[in-house]
């Protein structure tokens, strides 16, 4: 079936520099994404959405880009910080009435004070 | 404050026998999820339940059952016959209004080791 993936498993960046977490999905049917970020040993928060009615949103040190021609979404923190370091996931809903999240692998970030 | 709360934090089962993990939310939500997710892994979708009295089989429902009898609550059991059940369990709950983006919200999860 089709599924959200990410294109990397791990990521290290400096403190105070800008990290970009990347998703591909593969559904087209896909209108919804949510960014999760997720602890060691703790459930998945919600981080930023976005509909596929948009191409950008922004939220607190936070960006997603949605480019609906290439399937791709990406998550952009600014100034990142080790309270950032967490395995971030991509979701989507199908679209059509569905409303099941289809998650990604998930990508590690590291920030390296 | 409105949220998830899953039980127990750790679980331990011995070779053989049933467990269930608890889930119960304050959140009115229609929608409740159980995902499993294995070390390195994403979440796999077990069962789901749209509605009261209703649930559905998610991709890897083998070994596992839930009861909807409560808006406010969904229990996996995980049986004997799912054989490789250590894992990190965790519920989820949304709307079904994608109008208002659903409202995900995840418990904090059950870690399940067999002994």
């Amino acid at each position: 079936g089709e599924s959200v993936g990410l294109h990397l498993p791990t990521l290290s960046v400096q403190e105070g520099d800008n990290s970009i977490i990347n998703c591909a999905y593969s559904n087209s049917a896909s209108d919804y994404f949510i960014w999760y970020k997720q602890e060691s040993g703790k459930g998945p928060q919600f981080i930023i959405d976005i509909r596929s009615n948009m191409d950008k949103r922004q939220g607190q040190r936070v960006t997603v880009l949605l480019n609906k021609t290439v399937k791709h979404l990406s998550l952009q923190i600014a100034a990142t910080q080790p309270g950032d370091s967490a395995v971030y996931f991509c979701a989507d809903v199908a679209g059509a009435g569905s409303y099941q999240l289809t998650f990604g692998k998930g990508t590690k970030l590291s920030v390296i004070p | 404050d409105g949220g998830i709360t899953q039980s127990p934090k750790y679980l331990f089962r011995k070779e053989g026998q049933n467990v269930t993990l608890s889930c119960e939310q304050n959140l009115n939500h229609d929608a409740m999820y159980w995902y499993r997710q294995d070390p390195g892994q994403g979440l796999r979708l077990i069962y789901y339940s749209q509605i009261v009295n209703d649930f559905q089989k998610g991709d890897i429902a083998e070994g596992y059952s839930v009861s909807r009898e409560k808006k406010e609550s969904f229990p996996l059991t995980v049986t004997s016959a799912q054989k490789n059940p250590t894992a990190f369990y965790l519920c989820a709950s949304s709307m079904r209004d994608r109008l208002q983006g659903y409202g995900y919200t995840f418990g904090s999860g059950t870690r399940l080791t067999v002994v």
